[in-house]
């Protein structure tokens, strides 16, 4: 059983509109969510980070809304430019040190 | 942003080859981690190691798979005897502290088996 769901597989934007991708996941315990983005043949890089205490995380154009009650989480977007497209995974893990569980990503292409 | 290195950055082998992959994680860090991706695909954890020790692996860690980190030297994931399902992208991270959430990810080492 996928324990960190992502939708959609990909994803389609504009230069400048906003791109929404969506994540939920199953281990109630879990209390940390990176997301990391993922250039081809490159390695993932942690893009941003929440955890539970939080329901809301920004960086610059980027943002994670976070609902523990439904267990879902999502990263914003903003103003999308061509260089976002990337592969993006959503993580989680429930103490420092643990193995991260995947998402299966997000592709995401910005046309200009 | 800190840097974990990994060597090689691609290996080919022959089915029932020995290989080890190597990395060198960030001076300061003390977790680390070897997580395993299939083209187009997820990561997916395969262990983690902290003072000396592993502290849990995923299925995907078979018998067949060890780790260790000799004297501070390099992290290292060996595959002894290789099978053709190993053929993957091999990525250590490393992250600082037991509070330490942030994994840094290395650039990964591409393995071919024949």
């Amino acid at each position: 059983q996928q324990q960190v769901r992502q939708s959609p597989q990909s994803l389609t934007v504009w230069e400048g509109e906003t791109a929404i991708l969506n994540c939920s996941y199953e281990d109630s315990t879990f209390d940390y969510f990176p997301w990391y983005w993922q250039f081809p043949r490159e390695s993932p890089a942690l893009l941003i980070a929440i955890r539970p205490v939080s329901n809301k995380k920004e960086d610059g154009r980027f943002t994670i809304f976070f609902n523990k009650r439904e267990k879902k989480l999502s990263l914003h977007i903003t103003d999308s430019q061509p260089g976002d497209s990337a592969t993006y995974f959503c993580a989680a893990s429930d103490q420092g040190g643990r193995a991260l569980i995947f998402g299966t990503g997000t592709t995401v292409s910005v046309s200009p | 942003g800190p840097k974990v290195l990994q060597i090689p950055s691609h290996q080919i082998i022959d089915m029932g080859q020995m290989v080890t992959l190597n990395c060198d994680p960030v001076s300061n860090h003390l977790y680390f981690y070897w997580y395993k991706q299939i083209l187009g695909q997820q990561m997916e954890f395969l262990v983690n190691f902290y003072n000396g020790k592993v502290m849990e692996k995923s299925k995907l860690f078979k018998d067949q798979f060890s780790v260790e980190r000799p004297d501070g030297s390099y992290f290292t994931l060996k595959i002894q005897p290789t099978a053709l399902e190993d053929s993957a992208v091999y990525f250590c991270a490393s992250s600082p502290t037991g509070q330490g959430y942030e994994q840094y990810f290395g650039p990964g080492t591409r393995l071919t088996v024949l």
